[in-house]
């Protein structure tokens, strides 16, 4: 039983590209969402909580659809900065954090 | 802008010794947390500590691990009998209420030998 699923990816894109991440989330209960960057063998850092009404900062924008458990992640203008994976992450009272396996994201020149 | 912070950044241990890991939190947060992260996988939740005490735990925190407050500013992970499939990365994490965003350290690479 998978409960944070995402496209592992890679995506390999060229800089100033639009790409779009996606996520879906099997316990209808879960209360709280996030987007997460983690860097190779670093820690998770926060980017961005997702609320319904969908949430913006500079360049990335989050969704969440709670009907239909899922969550998306938009990059616009992306940098070679941006190179990172990013965790779609789930809060369930009494788990805490639900971590995906993430969306590796390659941003090239 | 206030960090968690974690030490060792790397421990190299015999199988069958035990670990501490050491946390320092973030001052005003109330929840603590360990994760662990096998190399290539996804992050897991081990534990959430509130009030003193344990709060959740995951199936994976079994009578090998226990976490401890020994003061007012330390979180500590101790991991008995390490196993070869102890070596991970693992996370130290805190939030100042529990559906908060979570902060983590950069995390202590824990390698069993």
């Amino acid at each position: 039983r998978k409960e944070v699923e995402q496209d592992p990816g890679p995506f390999n894109v060229p800089e100033g590209a639009t790409v779009a991440f996606n996520c879906t989330y099997s316990n209808s209960a879960s209360q709280s969402f996030f987007w997460y960057r983690q860097d190779c063998r670093k820690e998770p850092k926060l980017l961005m909580s997702v609320y319904s009404s969908g949430n913006e900062d500079g360049r990335f924008t989050a969704q969440l659809n709670r009907a239909s458990q899922y969550i998306s992640l938009l990059i616009r203008d992306s940098k070679l900065s941006d190179s990172a994976t990013y965790l779609c992450v789930v809060y369930q009272a009494g788990t805490a954090l639900i971590f995906g396996k993430g969306t590796t994201l390659s941003v090239s020149s | 802008e206030p960090e968690v912070t974690q030490t060792p950044s790397h421990q190299v241990t015999q199988m069958g010794q035990e670990v501490i890991l050491r946390c320092v939190p973030i001052s005003n947060h109330l929840y603590f947390y360990w994760y662990r992260q096998i190399l290539g996988q996804k992050v897991e939740f081990l534990v959430s500590f509130y009030n003193n005490e344990i709060s959740e735990k995951s199936e994976i925190f079994d009578d090998q691990f226990s976490v401890e407050r020994p003061d007012g500013s330390n979180f500590t992970l101790k991991i008995r009998s390490t196993k070869l499939e102890d070596s991970a990365m693992y996370f130290c994490a805190s939030s100042a209420l529990g559906d908060q965003p979570q902060h983590f350290g950069d995390g202590t690479r824990l390698s069993i030998l």
